[in-house]
């Protein structure tokens, strides 16, 4: 069974242009989160979708978005890039209800210069 | 809002030996969930354990087993037996329902693990 897929693994962006990142899930996982871990922040949520609908966002400014497609894909987009914006971004995927714990990604780096 | 402190920013152990990672958590639900997760240098996250808060008992994963005291709010992971491949960061974290389906995980600041040939 194939494990929860992010791409691309390393990516680096000029400050002001924007950024999408891909994320597959587990197949059968219908539930998308998005975390962002840097050193100083640690892991904080971003963003948990669910059938193509957000069902949950953090404490993250507009210029964090994301969708999810009809199987269960998601992407998560930032615009308008800053500095602090540099971390890793991990993708989880779970069954309809989490509480059996996530299966995440491998990140994507994201690197703003 | 829920939080996860872990204590240690650093642990070390000797190959073969028991190491105990801490973790207490703020909370005021009485339904949740906690898990540990492991991060090597790969960057994945993995699940290493999980304890659902209503059960009383320890939850055991092989090698791993934990330390839950609900009334202290405390939850540790205990390693037996460690070996080089244990060597990661060790995540501890919170999971309640936050509305619409959701159970969003709130994580500790982390543990580094060595492990000592």
């Amino acid at each position: 069974k194939a494990g929860v897929t992010q791409t691309p693994r390393y990516l680096i962006k000029t400050r002001g242009q924007q950024v999408t990142l891909s994320c597959s899930p587990i197949s059968g996982h219908r539930s998308v989160s998005w975390y962002q871990q840097t050193p100083g922040q640690g892991l904080q949520f971003l963003f948990e979708y669910f059938s193509e609908t957000q069902r949950n966002k953090g404490n993250f400014p507009g210029r964090f978005s994301g969708r999810q497609f009809s199987n269960s894909r998601s992407e998560m987009n930032v615009s308008t890039l800053e500095l602090g914006d540099s971390a890793l971004y991990l993708c989880a995927s779970s069954l309809a209800v989490s509480t059996v714990g996530y299966t995440f990604g491998s990140g994507t780096r994201l690197t703003v210069v | 809002a829920q939080t996860v402190t872990q204590s240690q920013p650093e642990m070390s152990v000797q190959e073969a030996e028991t190491v105990t990672l801490s973790c207490t958590y703020d909370t005021s639900e009485s339904d949740y969930y906690l898990f540990w997760y492991k991060q090597p240098p790969s960057r994945q996250m993995i699940l290493v354990i999980r304890q659902e808060a209503y059960k009383q008992q320890n939850a055991t994963e092989n090698r791993f087993s934990v330390n839950f005291q609900k009334a202290a709010k405390s939850f540790s992971l205990k390693i037996s037996d460690s070996q080089l491949g244990d060597a990661a960061m060790y995540f501890c974290a919170y999971s309640a329902y936050s509305g619409a389906g959701s159970y969003q995980l709130t994580f500790g600041k982390g543990t580094k693990l060595s492990v000592i040939p």
